[in-house]
């Protein structure tokens, strides 16, 4: 199992580009919650998908969007790219129906905006 | 609104000396807390949960709900532990959003 898998690894994207992250889970699991990490703070969380669908949402606004695929790996979106879109985004994976389930994290795809 | 804060950026001491990373969370159910370590170059992955009342690599952690802490402890530091350290709060209900604090880099000197 190679566990948690993202694509790229790095990228450079130039302001008001679009640009699609990819993220394929851990073998077993079926929800994926992805995360942006800025230089030097924690992950903050985007959102989760569940059965093909957004679960939950942070405060993060309408440019950035995905998707979960049947095979429950899944996209993420950003449109308009911003300077401060430039961060790391990782991936979690997890399987949802259990109360201790383990979130498995990516190695996270290193977005550039200039 | 759920919070957690880790009040050190960074934490240097010695080899063989104690070590306590602190964690404060404010959460308005009740929490499930973890401890996430990044080794350099690694991915970001589980220490320890609250739940399981566990040490892992000689690490602890309690929960203390009067004080909202979760600090985390190992009572002898080894040159492996050097790493980045995340406290992060589960919110209850099954889903698995995930609130990180910034990051305490722990530094152990030889």
């Amino acid at each position: 199992d190679a566990g948690v898998t993202q694509s790229p690894t790095h990228l450079i994207k130039t302001r008001g580009q679009q640009v699609t992250l990819r993220c394929s889970p851990k073998s077993g699991h079926d929800t994926v919650s992805w995360y942006q990490q800025a230089l030097g703070q924690g992950p903050q969380f985007i959102f989760q998908y569940y059965e093909e669908e957004e679960r939950q949402r942070g405060n993060f606004p309408d440019r950035f969007s995905g998707h979960q695929f049947p095979n429950y790996s899944s996209e993420l979106n950003v449109n308009a790219l911003l300077l401060g879109d430039s961060a790391l985004y990782l991936c979690a994976s997890s399987w949802t129906a259990g109360e201790n389930t383990e979130a498995f994290f990516g190695q996270g795809t290193r977005l550039t905006v200039v | 609104a759920q919070r957690v804060t880790q009040p050190e950026k960074l934490l240097s001491v010695f080899k063989g000396a104690p070590v306590e990373l602190k964690c404060n969370y404010s959460y308005s159910g009740s929490p499930e807390l973890f401890w996430y370590v990044q080794y350099s170059r690694q991915r970001l992955q589980l220490l320890l949960r609250h739940i399981s009342r566990e040490s892992i690599k000689g690490f602890t952690a309690d929960l203390n709900k009067g004080e909202t802490s979760f600090h985390l402890k190992k009572p002898f530091a080894q040159e492996e532990d050097s790493a980045m350290y995340y406290c992060a709060l589960r919110n209850s209900g099954g889903y698995q959003k995930v609130t990180f604090g910034t990051g305490t880099k722990l530094q152990v000197i030889p």
